[in-house]
């Protein structure tokens, strides 16, 4: 059982380069989002899934897209990198009755020049 | 709307020491509260929660007990060890899956 996997674990682009961020969990949970950490400012909710063919926008939402074709899978997409960007990203997921439980991938460390 | 209000870091204290890590909310309704801790390099991990008024959340010698009253959820630990060293994290989850994070406390403990 490997939990929350997200590869790459660090990564740098490019002004305008795009790329995907990739989440996976093996606890068939309903449930996934994806958080950017930036310092002192906690985590904030980018988009998030409530099972496979749905999802909404989370709290800035902005710059990125996702999909959500399987149950294990969310990946995130970055259309066009900004040096905003730059920011940790986390891959969570949940049981859908249990929300605030959510289990968090190690984290992808994006740095946009 | 909803918010988690948690006091500012960096908190420093000496290995034995007592801990207590200030958070309060506001919401609607009645949430259900989180403590994770994130330790360095590695995503959040969930410590310990309370789902309802009065209830205590408690793991590995940390507690916290869920105050209507004061709308708060206070980190506490009698006896803080090095490897306690981290950032903690308090949220609130009042809707089917949103949670609200405060903006975290790092905790350094020194030999």
């Amino acid at each position: 059982n490997a939990g929350v996997t997200q590869t790459p674990k660090f990564q740098v682009l490019k002004t305008g380069q795009s790329m995907t961020l990739q989440c996976a969990q093996d606890m068939n949970h309903e449930y996934m989002s994806w958080y950017r950490q930036d310092p002192g400012m906690g985590l904030r909710l980018i988009h998030y899934s409530v099972g496979a063919g749905i999802t909404d926008q989370g709290e800035v939402p902005n710059g990125y897209n996702v999909s959500r074709s399987t149950t294990e899978d969310f990946p995130l997409r970055l259309l066009s990198a900004a040096p905003s960007q730059t920011s940790v990203y986390f891959c969570a997921s949940s049981y859908p009755d249990r929300g605030g439980e959510q289990y968090f991938g190690p984290g992808t460390r994006l740095t946009v020049t | 709307g909803n918010s988690v209000t948690q006091m500012e870091g960096p908190v420093t204290l000496s290995e034995e020491a007592f801990l207590t890590i200030n958070c309060t909310y506001t919401a609607t309704g009645y949430p259900s509260l989180f403590w994770y801790v994130q330790y360095p390099g590695e995503g959040l991990q969930l410590l310990l929660k309370a789902t309802k008024a009065d209830d205590k959340g408690s793991n590995k010698g940390f507690e916290a007990t869920y105050r209507k009253e004061t709308t708060s959820f206070h980190l506490e630990k009698g006896s803080v060890q090095v490897s306690d060293s981290a950032v903690y994290f308090c949220a609130q989850s009042g809707g089917y899956q949103k949670v609200t994070f405060g903006t975290g406390t790092k905790l350094q403990v020194i030999p």
